[in-house]
Order: structure tokens, then sequence, then C-alpha cells
């Protein structure tokens, strides 16, 4: 059974840092792995999705990596700002799965503080 | 503006009573789910849709019921037979039906209390 593990559950930083969140699956046979952010009561807004034939995609200040055979991701926010607070979830599409349903992780809440 | 919407956004219910959920997209998705969000925990999918008048459970399906009659709908209920139906439900789609390589999109949710 696929399981998401992101670490840490839980992480402050100072405005302008450069950060990295890390997802870890345990089975690599997945078509994507998608990055999400969460803020407080809302629903989930999609930042990136990786193809499981690409090793990294960018948007702006942020870049998604991954390693298939390894079964890691890493999602690296440059020069943060407290805009940029909420909560990041990943979540793998298991190539052996019925109707595209992803698994996710338990999340990592990130503050910048100003 | 092309999206999901979910109603209503907080909902109050007595222990006992059947609720109605609402999901809308008009982003011509074939695909439609349901995910159910506690604290401290991940996504857990309730029911799924790949396409009209199907649909099929999911991880925690218990308690719950689905329909998928147009396209562009899929509302949850949650029966009375749910043992902990206090939690924020969320709503999504995406493109294709079958496994594939596609992105889902999310609606905003709805906060469900049952007292």
């Amino acid at each position: 059974k696929q399981e998401v593990t992101q670490i840490p559950a839980a992480l402050s930083v100072p405005e302008g840092e450069n950060l990295v969140l890390n997802c870890s699956f345990t089975d690599s046979a997945i078509y994507n792995l998608q990055w999400f952010r969460q803020d407080p009561g809302k629903g989930l807004t999609s930042l990136l999705l990786i193809q499981s034939s690409q090793r990294e995609q960018t948007s702006g200040r942020l870049n998604a990596s991954l390693d298939k055979s390894s079964g890691r991701s890493t999602l690296y926010i440059a020069a943060s700002q407290p805009g940029d607070s909420a909560t990041y979830l990943c979540a793998v599409l298991p190539l052996k799965t019925s109707g595209s349903r992803l698994t996710f992780g338990e999340g990592t809440q990130l503050t910048v503080n100003p | 503006d092309g999206g999901i919407t979910q109603s209503p956004k907080y909902l109050f219910r007595k222990e006992g009573q059947n609720v109605t959920l609402s999901c809308e997209q008009n982003l011509n998705h074939d695909a439609m789910y349901w995910y159910r969000q506690d604290p401290g925990q991940g996504l857990r999918l309730i029911y799924y849709s790949q396409i009209v008048n199907d649909f099929q459970k999911g991880d925690i399906a218990e308690g719950y019921s689905v329909s998928r009659e147009k396209k562009e709908s899929f509302p949850l209920t949650v029966t009375s037979a749910q043992k902990n139906p206090t939690a924020f439900y969320l709503c999504a789609s995406s493109p294709a039906g079958l496994a594939g390589s596609y992105e889902q999109y999310f609606g905003p949710g709805t906060r469900l209390t049952v007292t």
C-alpha cells in the first residue's frame, strides 16, 4: 500500500529565507506527484504537477523535484514571503490505482515570519 | 470563471439527520471526487466518479452516498449511519476519467458540524 510522508510537520522561518519541504513515498510506481497549498479553512490549490518521466517543474519562486527511484520529492521555495504561510501537501497518483485516486501526505505547515 | 463550487461553506446539523453537500464544476471534467479532511490526518477518499451515472467507493464510503446524474454535478449525502460526520469535506475534479497524468482541482470545501 502506497504511503506518503511529509517531514517536518511544521516549519517556521524568517522572511527572505530559501527553504525546502520534503515528501517521501513508499512505492515508486506512480503516474505523477502533485504539490498543493492549503490556507486555513480553504480548499487545496494546485502548485505543481510532476509527471513520472520528469525530474522537476518550476513555477515562479517554486521548484519541485522528483526522484522516483528513491521515492522522494522536494518543494523548494525561494525568497520566502509571509504570504507563503500555509500548509503544503504532496500527493502521488499510484500506477496501481483506479479512478485517478491520489494518496496524500499529512502536510507541512509553513509559517514565514516578517 | 471556470472552477469548482461547493455549497454551503458551513453546515450545521443535528445528529440523526441526513445532509447533502453540493459540488458543481464548469471545467468540463470527466472525473469528480469527494474527500474528507480531519485534523492531523491526510485527505481520505470517500467516493469518486469517472463518468456520468457511474461512481465507485473510496476508502471510507460507509455512511455516505453520492449520485452523478450530470457531468457537472456530484452531490454527497452524509447519512445518519456515518458515525463521525463532523469534518471538512472537499470536492475535486480532473480531466481524465481513467488513471492518467492529470491534475486534480479542488473546490473551497464545506465544513460540516454535527451535534
